[in-house]
Protein backbone atom coordinates (compact mmCIF):
# COMPACT_ATOMS: atom_id res chain seq x y z
CA UNK A 1 0.00 0.00 0.00
CA UNK A 2 1.29 3.35 -0.95
CA UNK A 3 2.06 5.43 2.38
CA UNK A 4 4.45 8.38 2.40
CA UNK A 5 2.18 11.01 1.47
CA UNK A 6 4.14 14.76 0.89
CA UNK A 7 2.63 17.58 0.81
CA UNK A 8 2.50 20.09 -0.85
CA UNK A 9 2.78 18.47 -4.01
CA UNK A 10 4.77 21.25 -5.30
CA UNK A 11 6.70 23.93 -4.20
CA UNK A 12 8.15 26.75 -5.74
CA UNK A 13 10.51 29.50 -3.81
CA UNK A 14 12.82 32.18 -4.33
CA UNK A 15 16.58 31.48 -4.41
CA UNK A 16 17.64 31.98 -0.52
CA UNK A 17 14.56 31.05 1.41
CA UNK A 18 13.57 28.09 3.38
CA UNK A 19 11.75 25.13 2.09
CA UNK A 20 10.01 22.69 3.76
CA UNK A 21 8.31 19.60 2.65
CA UNK A 22 6.11 17.44 4.51
CA UNK A 23 5.88 13.28 5.09
CA UNK A 24 2.91 11.50 6.69
CA UNK A 25 2.63 7.74 6.89
CA UNK A 26 0.50 5.05 8.53
CA UNK A 27 2.31 2.32 9.97
CA UNK A 28 5.35 1.55 12.50
CA UNK A 29 8.79 2.10 11.02
CA UNK A 30 12.31 1.12 11.36
CA UNK A 31 13.61 4.55 9.51
CA UNK A 32 12.43 7.28 7.67
CA UNK A 33 14.32 8.57 4.57
CA UNK A 34 14.25 11.55 2.24
CA UNK A 35 15.48 11.11 -1.40
CA UNK A 36 16.07 13.73 -4.24
CA UNK A 37 15.43 13.42 -7.88
CA UNK A 38 16.68 15.69 -10.64
CA UNK A 39 14.32 15.27 -13.70
CA UNK A 40 15.22 12.02 -15.46
CA UNK A 41 17.34 10.83 -13.52
CA UNK A 42 18.04 8.52 -10.52
CA UNK A 43 17.65 8.67 -6.59
CA UNK A 44 19.63 10.68 -4.13
CA UNK A 45 19.51 9.32 -0.63
CA UNK A 46 19.99 12.96 1.16
CA UNK A 47 19.32 11.95 4.96
CA UNK A 48 17.73 9.16 7.10
CA UNK A 49 16.42 9.49 10.69
CA UNK A 50 15.80 6.46 12.71
CA UNK A 51 12.52 6.14 14.25
CA UNK A 52 14.27 6.79 18.06
CA UNK A 53 15.16 9.65 16.52
CA UNK A 54 13.51 13.23 16.92
CA UNK A 55 15.69 15.40 14.75
CA UNK A 56 18.59 15.37 12.24
CA UNK A 57 20.58 17.66 10.36
CA UNK A 58 23.24 17.26 7.41
CA UNK A 59 24.47 20.80 5.87
CA UNK A 60 21.92 22.24 4.91
CA UNK A 61 19.37 20.02 5.75
CA UNK A 62 17.27 19.63 8.80
CA UNK A 63 14.84 16.51 9.22
CA UNK A 64 12.52 16.15 12.10
CA UNK A 65 10.56 12.56 12.59
CA UNK A 66 7.09 12.41 14.88
CA UNK A 67 6.38 8.91 15.64
CA UNK A 68 3.17 10.48 17.29
CA UNK A 69 1.45 11.83 14.46
CA UNK A 70 3.85 9.94 12.20
CA UNK A 71 4.93 12.59 10.48
CA UNK A 72 8.22 13.81 8.99
CA UNK A 73 9.67 16.84 7.52
CA UNK A 74 12.35 18.28 5.12
CA UNK A 75 13.95 21.87 5.90
CA UNK A 76 15.86 23.24 2.91
CA UNK A 77 17.57 26.45 4.11
CA UNK A 78 18.96 29.05 1.89
CA UNK A 79 17.34 27.91 -0.56
CA UNK A 80 19.59 27.57 -4.42
CA UNK A 81 18.18 26.95 -7.95
CA UNK A 82 20.54 24.09 -7.83
CA UNK A 83 18.15 22.49 -5.34
CA UNK A 84 15.45 22.10 -7.82
CA UNK A 85 14.29 18.83 -7.99
CA UNK A 86 11.43 16.09 -6.98
CA UNK A 87 11.97 14.99 -3.11
CA UNK A 88 10.33 11.97 -2.08
CA UNK A 89 10.31 10.52 1.33
CA UNK A 90 10.63 6.56 2.06
CA UNK A 91 9.94 4.31 4.93
CA UNK A 92 11.09 0.96 6.04
CA UNK A 93 7.37 -0.56 7.70
CA UNK A 94 8.15 -3.16 10.66
CA UNK A 95 10.93 -5.38 9.83
CA UNK A 96 10.86 -5.12 6.29
CA UNK A 97 13.35 -4.38 4.23
CA UNK A 98 11.25 -2.89 0.91
CA UNK A 99 10.75 0.80 1.22
CA UNK A 100 7.56 2.95 0.27
CA UNK A 101 8.09 6.06 -1.22
CA UNK A 102 5.46 8.50 -1.03
CA UNK A 103 4.43 10.46 -4.28
CA UNK A 104 6.92 13.23 -3.43
CA UNK A 105 7.05 17.14 -3.45
CA UNK A 106 8.47 18.84 -6.70
CA UNK A 107 10.51 21.69 -5.58
CA UNK A 108 11.03 24.86 -7.95
CA UNK A 109 14.02 27.51 -6.57
CA UNK A 110 13.79 30.45 -8.94
CA UNK A 111 17.13 32.35 -9.02
CA UNK B 1 31.32 4.36 -2.45
CA UNK B 2 28.26 2.43 -2.60
CA UNK B 3 27.90 2.69 -6.41
CA UNK B 4 24.69 1.70 -8.21
CA UNK B 5 25.20 1.12 -11.78
CA UNK B 6 22.66 0.53 -14.49
CA UNK B 7 22.75 0.15 -18.82
CA UNK B 8 21.92 0.71 -20.75
CA UNK B 9 20.79 4.51 -19.79
CA UNK B 10 18.06 4.91 -22.27
CA UNK B 11 16.71 2.06 -24.92
CA UNK B 12 14.07 2.43 -27.60
CA UNK B 13 12.71 -1.12 -28.80
CA UNK B 14 10.14 -2.19 -30.85
CA UNK B 15 6.60 -3.73 -29.75
CA UNK B 16 7.05 -7.13 -29.14
CA UNK B 17 10.49 -7.74 -28.53
CA UNK B 18 12.53 -8.45 -25.38
CA UNK B 19 14.63 -6.05 -23.61
CA UNK B 20 17.02 -6.65 -20.85
CA UNK B 21 17.92 -4.07 -18.19
CA UNK B 22 21.31 -4.63 -16.12
CA UNK B 23 21.53 -3.54 -12.67
CA UNK B 24 25.26 -4.10 -10.78
CA UNK B 25 26.76 -2.72 -7.40
CA UNK B 26 29.89 -1.46 -8.25
CA UNK B 27 31.79 -1.75 -4.84
CA UNK B 28 29.88 -3.39 -3.01
CA UNK B 29 27.86 -6.91 -2.65
CA UNK B 30 24.29 -7.00 -2.73
CA UNK B 31 22.57 -10.21 -1.35
CA UNK B 32 18.87 -8.29 -2.26
CA UNK B 33 18.55 -5.89 -5.04
CA UNK B 34 14.92 -4.15 -5.69
CA UNK B 35 13.44 -3.15 -9.30
CA UNK B 36 11.01 -0.02 -9.62
CA UNK B 37 8.90 1.66 -11.92
CA UNK B 38 8.46 5.55 -12.03
CA UNK B 39 5.99 6.97 -14.99
CA UNK B 40 6.53 10.57 -15.52
CA UNK B 41 5.70 13.09 -12.58
CA UNK B 42 5.34 9.66 -10.21
CA UNK B 43 6.49 7.87 -7.30
CA UNK B 44 8.53 4.83 -7.65
CA UNK B 45 6.70 1.87 -7.68
CA UNK B 46 8.15 -1.36 -5.86
CA UNK B 47 7.98 -4.42 -8.72
CA UNK B 48 9.90 -6.88 -7.45
CA UNK B 49 13.01 -7.81 -4.56
CA UNK B 50 15.59 -9.61 -6.50
CA UNK B 51 17.28 -12.42 -4.17
CA UNK B 52 20.60 -13.70 -5.36
CA UNK B 53 20.53 -17.60 -5.79
CA UNK B 54 16.50 -17.65 -5.42
CA UNK B 55 13.89 -17.05 -7.13
CA UNK B 56 12.55 -13.10 -6.83
CA UNK B 57 9.45 -11.94 -4.66
CA UNK B 58 7.28 -10.21 -6.93
CA UNK B 59 4.88 -7.44 -5.58
CA UNK B 60 0.88 -7.77 -6.10
CA UNK B 61 -0.09 -6.98 -9.76
CA UNK B 62 3.19 -7.46 -11.09
CA UNK B 63 3.33 -9.72 -13.74
CA UNK B 64 6.42 -11.84 -13.26
CA UNK B 65 6.38 -13.73 -16.70
CA UNK B 66 6.54 -10.35 -18.24
CA UNK B 67 9.32 -9.02 -15.81
CA UNK B 68 11.94 -11.53 -15.43
CA UNK B 69 14.36 -11.25 -12.72
CA UNK B 70 17.57 -12.75 -12.53
CA UNK B 71 20.12 -12.09 -9.79
CA UNK B 72 22.72 -14.44 -10.37
CA UNK B 73 25.94 -13.10 -8.54
CA UNK B 74 26.04 -10.62 -5.95
CA UNK B 75 26.85 -7.59 -7.92
CA UNK B 76 24.39 -8.54 -10.35
CA UNK B 77 20.35 -8.22 -11.23
CA UNK B 78 19.19 -8.26 -14.40
CA UNK B 79 15.61 -7.28 -15.53
CA UNK B 80 13.91 -8.32 -18.45
CA UNK B 81 11.02 -7.16 -20.21
CA UNK B 82 9.07 -9.75 -22.41
CA UNK B 83 7.29 -9.05 -25.08
CA UNK B 84 7.29 -5.12 -24.69
CA UNK B 85 4.37 -3.52 -25.52
CA UNK B 86 4.18 0.66 -25.26
CA UNK B 87 2.53 0.80 -21.96
CA UNK B 88 5.92 -0.94 -20.86
CA UNK B 89 7.34 2.39 -21.94
CA UNK B 90 8.97 4.07 -18.48
CA UNK B 91 11.40 4.72 -15.95
CA UNK B 92 12.73 1.36 -14.34
CA UNK B 93 15.24 1.71 -11.01
CA UNK B 94 16.89 -0.56 -9.23
CA UNK B 95 18.61 -0.51 -5.82
CA UNK B 96 20.51 -2.68 -3.94
CA UNK B 97 21.31 -3.30 -0.27
CA UNK B 98 24.96 -3.55 1.13
CA UNK B 99 25.48 -7.07 2.86
CA UNK B 100 27.98 -5.73 4.85
CA UNK B 101 25.84 -2.97 6.46
CA UNK B 102 25.06 -4.18 9.68
CA UNK B 103 23.74 -1.24 11.20
CA UNK B 104 20.10 -2.76 10.35
CA UNK B 105 19.18 0.72 8.87
CA UNK B 106 17.67 -0.96 5.61
CA UNK B 107 19.82 1.58 3.39
CA UNK B 108 19.27 1.34 -0.02
CA UNK B 109 21.72 2.70 -3.16
CA UNK B 110 20.07 3.62 -6.75
CA UNK B 111 21.15 3.32 -9.58
CA UNK B 112 20.56 6.22 -12.09
CA UNK B 113 17.38 4.64 -13.82
CA UNK B 114 16.76 3.34 -17.27
CA UNK B 115 13.87 4.88 -19.73
CA UNK B 116 12.21 2.93 -21.96
CA UNK B 117 10.45 3.79 -24.66
CA UNK B 118 8.84 0.80 -26.74
CA UNK B 119 7.39 1.62 -30.39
Amino acid sequence: SQQGEEDPQALSIQEGENATMNCSYKTSINNLQWYRQNSGRGLVHLILIRSNEREKHSGRLRVTLDTSKKSSSLLITASRAADTASYFCATNQGGSEKLVFGKGTKLTVNP
Amino acid sequence: GAVVSQHPSRVICKSGTSVKIECRSLDFQATTMFWYRQFPKKSLMLMATSNEGSKATYEQGVEKDKFLINHASLTLSTLTVTSAHPEDSSFYICSARDMGDYRGLYEQYFGPGTRLTVT
